[in-house]
């Protein structure tokens, strides 16, 4: 089955200490994504992917960090996590530039962080 | 830089009825305008999209347009169900940033 996944669903952490949200698509996607998801904010991209080893900063990025050393998995760090990150978080994917249907966005189910 | 609106915020209509949910954007320079929806607690399902090139596009009991130069996208429900209540969201891939910018939502609920 086609799929984005995310690791951990539900996180509680403390100010501080690091963590790391998984993200890793089995559709052979070259662009992938994070979003956060806020009340009365709406959905901001954090960063994307545009292929393997390519990155870059979307509309709210401080705070966080990426990587892309494989073309299915797409890592959230959060370094030192503060309380204005908890949120709910989104992966997604998609196939960009192979035919117009391949720019559809997949999503993966969220990870909702809580930082204390 | 890119801003999305959708209007109206919240939107409530009794079963059977047809109805038209409206984005609108800033920066007609984008790749392609996508429609999703949400449940309660879940990700983003995608329902249609359109190409910058394109007018609009059908599915089933929705019909997405988009008038690029103008800056706006409709979509449209017929027959409204219960199981189509939810949150509509649509979003625009920015043309040469590939950024992904996404409106705040129309919150749907079809009275049975």
């Amino acid at each position: 089955e086609a799929q984005v996944t995310q690791n951990p669903r539900y996180l509680i952490t403390v100010t501080g200490k690091k963590l790391t949200v998984t993200c890793s698509q089995n559709m052979n996607h070259e662009y992938m994504s994070w979003y956060r998801q806020d009340p009365g904010l709406g959905l901001r991209q954090i960063y994307y992917s545009m292929n393997v080893e390519v990155t870059d900063k979307g509309d709210v990025p401080e705070g966080y960090k990426v990587s892309r050393k494989e073309k299915r998995n797409f890592p959230l760090i959060l370094e030192s996590p503060s309380p204005n990150q908890t949120s709910l978080y989104f992966c997604a994917s998609s196939a960009r530039f192979q035919g117009d249907e391949a720019d559809t966005q997949y999503f993966g189910p969220g990870t909702r962080l809580t930082v204390l | 830089k890119q801003e999305v609106t959708q209007i109206p915020a919240a939107l409530s209509v009794p079963e059977g009825e047809n109805l038209v949910l409206n984005c609108s954007f800033t920066d007609s320079a984008i790749y392609n305008l996508q429609w999703f929806r949400q449940d309660p607690g879940k990700g983003l399902t995608s329902l249609l999209l359109i190409q910058s090139s394109q007018r609009e596009q059908t599915s089933g009991r929705l019909n997405a347009s988009l008038d690029k130069s103008s800056g706006r996208s409709t979509l449209y429900i017929a027959a409204s169900q219960p199981g189509d209540s939810a949150t509509y969201l649509c979003a625009v891939l920015q043309g040469g940033s590939e950024k992904l910018v996404f409106g705040k939502g129309t919150k749907l609920t079809v009275n049975p």
